[in-house]
């Protein structure tokens, strides 16, 4: 079976500095995407960006970098200098298998909270 | 501009009563998606619709029902069969962005039964 893990409830960071949000995830489907979304107190999920299992190097987006590990099944999340509209919950997601569009299963979030 | 629309952003509920939640979108996707997310927890799959008239279940369909008569919209009903229905719901549909299929979501439906 298909899971996200991630194990952080809460990070905290100052502004400026680096965090690393952690997301481990399960599949036997040898092909398969990993997506990262940033959900503010308002509620919409935005996408952050998104690595597939094939790709050479690792995914980049502005301030936000996937640190792909494959062997350990790993997706950080490394967001470089934070600001304070950083502050929210961060959701690890994959997409799912035998499924002919594309549901995503997601983790449980991390908040992340960014203090001045 | 393009995007997904929910409405209502909140509701409230009786017990017994159903409700129906609305999603449109306009970004003439394909795909369509409702999502439950309760405190503390992540999004679970409740319908998803490939193509109009056409729709399966999720991981957690009991107690709710969909439609979609129209590519640009796929409603959600909260019927009273479903024993917990106070989440929030987040409508999604699917873009292909790089083979990646990002989903785009909407701003989400709070619903709480009084």
């Amino acid at each position: 079976a298909q899971k996200i893990t991630q194990t952080q409830p809460g990070m905290f960071v100052q502004e400026k500095e680096a965090v690393t949000l952690d997301c481990t995830y399960d599949t036997s489907d040898p092909s398969y995407g990993l997506f990262w979304y940033k959900q503010p107190s308002s509620g919409e999920m935005i996408f952050l960006i998104y690595q597939g299992s094939y790709d050479q190097q690792n995914a980049t987006e502005g301030r936000y970098s996937l640190n792909f590990q494959k062997a350990r099944k790993s997706a950080n999340l490394v967001i470089s200098a934070s600001q304070l509209g950083d502050s929210a919950m961060y959701f690890c997601a994959m997409r799912r298998l035998n499924q002919a569009g594309t549901a995503l299963i997601f983790g449980k979030g991390t908040t992340l909270s960014v203090s001045s | 501009d393009g995007g997904i629309t929910q409405s209502p952003k909140y509701l409230f509920r009786k017990e017994g009563q159903n409700v129906t939640l609305s999603c449109e979108q306009n970004l003439n996707h394909d795909a369509m998606y409702w999502y439950r997310q309760d405190p503390g927890q992540g999004l679970r799959l409740i319908y998803y619709s490939q193509i109009v008239n056409d729709f399966q279940k999720g991981d957690i369909a009991e107690g709710y029902s969909v439609s979609r008569e129209k590519k640009e919209s796929f409603p959600l009903t909260v019927t009273s069969a479903q024993k917990n229905p106070t989440a929030f719901y987040l409508c999604a549909s699917t873009e292909s962005v790089s083979g990646a299929n990002v989903l785009t979501f909407g701003a989400g439906s709070r619903l709480t039964v009084l």
